[in-house]
């Protein structure tokens, strides 16, 4: 089955940097991969997607790659502010994904201190 | 963009009560809903994928006769935690699809709480 490695629980950056996380899957490759921002009690909100037939995708201060071979996507996050702290998840389809249903990583936890 | 709205936020119940958490979609019409799991600190786990007029499907391991799901119309989807036992108490995610659009547009509820004394 499809198993999701987000590699840092938790990342802690100061303001201004860029952050980085990391996502990486193990077996078949998805036809598309997402990245969802979830704050404390809260349900997940979807930030970006990005198929395999893309390299990079952009949206204002984000970034994220998709690296098929690499089996790997990263996640950036430019010039970041103490607001986007908060937990970073990577999703990509489930099997018989057609449907639509997801499968998580356990998330990133990223903390920007002012 | 579409809204998801979930209710209760939160829930608090005895040991043995059933608990029914609703899942709306606000402005469009959701022929798929999907039911997440999740316990601090991990990822959410997909419990069960409703289409609208039929039998959920649910993931190995979750009991569908605990975990009641109806999905009557194109804008509800209801959970309900039969004979809810402290091991239940967990965060439950809501998730919906709505009608003709790719697989992956899903949008997510806010979440219920659910803890069981």
């Amino acid at each position: 089955s499809q198993k999701i490695e987000q590699n840092s629980e938790a990342l802690n950056i100061q303001e201004g940097k860029t952050a980085t996380l990391t996502c990486n899957y193990t077996n078949y490759s998805p036809a598309y991969l997402q990245w969802y921002r979830q704050d404390p009690g809260r349900g997940p909100v979807f930030l970006l997607l990005i198929r395999e037939n893309e390299k990079e995708k952009r949206k204002e201060r984000l970034k994220v790659t998709f690296d098929t071979t690499l089996k790997q996507s990263l996640f950036h996050i430019t010039a970041s502010q103490p607001a986007d702290s908060a937990t970073y998840l990577c999703a990509l389809e489930g099997y018989g994904g057609s449907q639509g249903n997801l499968i998580f990583g356990k998330g990133t936890k990223l903390s920007v201190k002012p | 963009g579409a809204v998801v709205s979930q209710h209760p936020s939160r829930v608090i119940c005895k040991s043995g009560t059933s608990v029914k958490i609703e899942c709306r979609s606000l402005d469009f019409q959701a022929t798929t809903m999907f039911w997440y799991r999740q316990f601090p600190k991990q990822s959410l786990m997909l419990m069960a994928t409703s289409n609208e007029g039929s039998k959920a499907t649910y993931e190995q391991g979750v009991e569908k006769d605990k975990f009641l799901i109806n999905h009557a119309s194109l804008t509800l989807s209801t959970l309900t935690v039969t004979s809810a036992h402290p091991e239940d108490s967990s965060f439950y995610i809501c998730s919906a699809k709505a009608a003709g659009t790719a697989a992956e547009k899903l949008f997510f509820g806010s979440g219920t709480q659910l803890s069981v004394l």
